[in-house]
Formats: C-alpha cells, sequence, structure tokens
C-alpha cells in the first residue's frame, strides 16, 4: 500500500544529543513537510521541500535540520539547539505544491526528553 | 499572514446529536480549505475539502460549505457517533503549497 512511513513512533532523547527522525513515502509525490504538533495547539511548520536538493525553513526552524537527497526521503533532525524538542512530529507530503493539493500524512514520532 | 480560527474546544455530545464546529480564516488570494480529522496517536487524514467558493465538501456524513463572504468553512454532520470522537482540524492551503491549521477541536461523542 502507498503511504508514509515514519520512524520510530516513540524516541527518548537525554538532553544536548542530537536525534533524527524519518520519514519515507512511496506516493511519488514531489512536496514534502515536517510539522510539530504540541498539545492543544494546531501544527507548525518545521520546514518543507518542494523538490529534491531544495528546502525552505518554515515557522518554526530554529534548533531543525533536514536534508531532501532523495524524493521519497525526507529526515528531520532535531539538535540540541532545540530549546523545548518534546512533542508529536509529523511529517507529510502532497502532489505538488499547488492550493488545491491535500496533504497526507504519518502516524507520527514522539519525542521526549529525558 | 494567512490564520485559521477554530471553535475552542473541547465539544461533548451525546451521540445522534448534531454537530457544528465553526471555522474562519484570513488569506490573501483564493485558498482551498480542508478538514483533517486526527485519532488518537495517529496523524491527521483529510476528512473533505472545498477548493472554491460555494463548493460543499462532504464525507462520511459530515458537509462543510465555502462561503468566501463570510471567510468560513463550518463543519457539521446531522447525527454524531461514538466513532467520531477525534481532533477536527480546520486547515487551508494557498497557491504557495504551505497549509495553515487551526487549532484543533477535540470532539467527544457520548453513547
Amino acid at each position: 500500500d502507498g503511504g508514509i512511513t515514519q520512524s520510530p513512533k516513540y524516541l527518548f532523547r537525554k538532553e544536548g544529543q542530537n536525534v533524527t527522525l524519518s520519514c519515507e513515502q512511496n506516493l511519488n509525490h514531489d512536496a514534502m513537510y515536517w510539522y510539530r504538533q504540541d498539545p492543544g495547539q494546531g501544527l507548525r511548520l518545521i520546514y518543507y521541500s518542494q523538490i529534491v536538493n531544495d528546502f525552505q525553513k518554515g515557522d518554526i526552524a530554529e534548533g531543525y535540520s533536514v536534508s531532501r537527497e532523495k524524493k521519497e526521503s525526507f529526515p528531520l533532525t532535531v539538535t540540541s539547539a532545540q530549546k523545548n524538542p518534546t512533542a508529536f512530529y509529523l511529517c507529510a507530503s502532497s502532489m505538488a505544491p499547488t492550493a488545491t493539493g491535500e496533504l497526507f500524512f504519518g502516524e507520527g514520532s514522539r519525542l521526549t526528553v529525558l | 499572514g494567512d490564520s485559521v480560527t477554530q471553535m475552542e474546544g473541547p465539544v461533548t455530545l451525546s451521540e445522534e446529536a448534531f454537530l457544528t464546529i465553526n471555522c474562519t480564516y484570513t488569506a490573501t488570494g483564493y485558498p482551498s480549505l480542508f478538514w483533517y480529522v486526527q485519532y488518537p496517536g495517529e496523524g491527521l487524514q483529510l476528512l473533505l475539502k472545498a477548493t472554491k467558493a460555494d463548493d460543499k465538501g462532504s464525507n462520511k456524513g459530515f458537509e462543510a460549505t465555502y462561503r468566501k463572504e463570510t471567510t468560513s468553512f463550518h463543519l457539521e454532520k446531522g447525527s454524531v457517533q461514538v466513532s467520531d470522537s477525534a481532533v477536527y482540524f480546520c486547515a487551508l492551503n494557498t497557491n504557495a503549497g504551505k497549509s495553515t491549521f487551526g487549532d484543533g477541536t477535540t470532539l467527544t461523542v457520548k453513547p
């Protein structure tokens, strides 16, 4: 089945450590996105990529980094510079970065800083 | 910038009650409008969408109409079920391809 796979589902990190969240899609979508979700809040855009080897900062990019070396993969690294990284992270993709395109989401990765 | 304002929750209803979740937006240009649903511990999935003014999106008994004059996209369902318990997000998408989400409304339906 086509879809988006995020891993790991749960991740624990000690303060000062970098962690990388994986996001893979087999939908042949051009655009991919990373969102952060905190309790009682909407989704906030961290980074997005509309094409391979190119990506842009979203609204809360500080303390995060991404790469887009392959069309199907868009990993997110949460660095030690991110002051409050405990959150639920959602990866999404869309057919093209146009207005009418819906987003397809993975099941999320929950990161907890110990 | 673009923004989406949803009715604050949580919303608690009895089974078979009528549901309305209000959503209004601010955007430049002519956005497409979406409702997504999130079940506990999962990602979001599209519930319905509308791409131009006066369009009505519908799915699984839910409906929403794109009202340009009131910049609204309210979600309605005539008779909710326990299985409809979830968090509902209103969102818009502009030609830039970036989606803007509301804060979400938690719906709990009791038997």
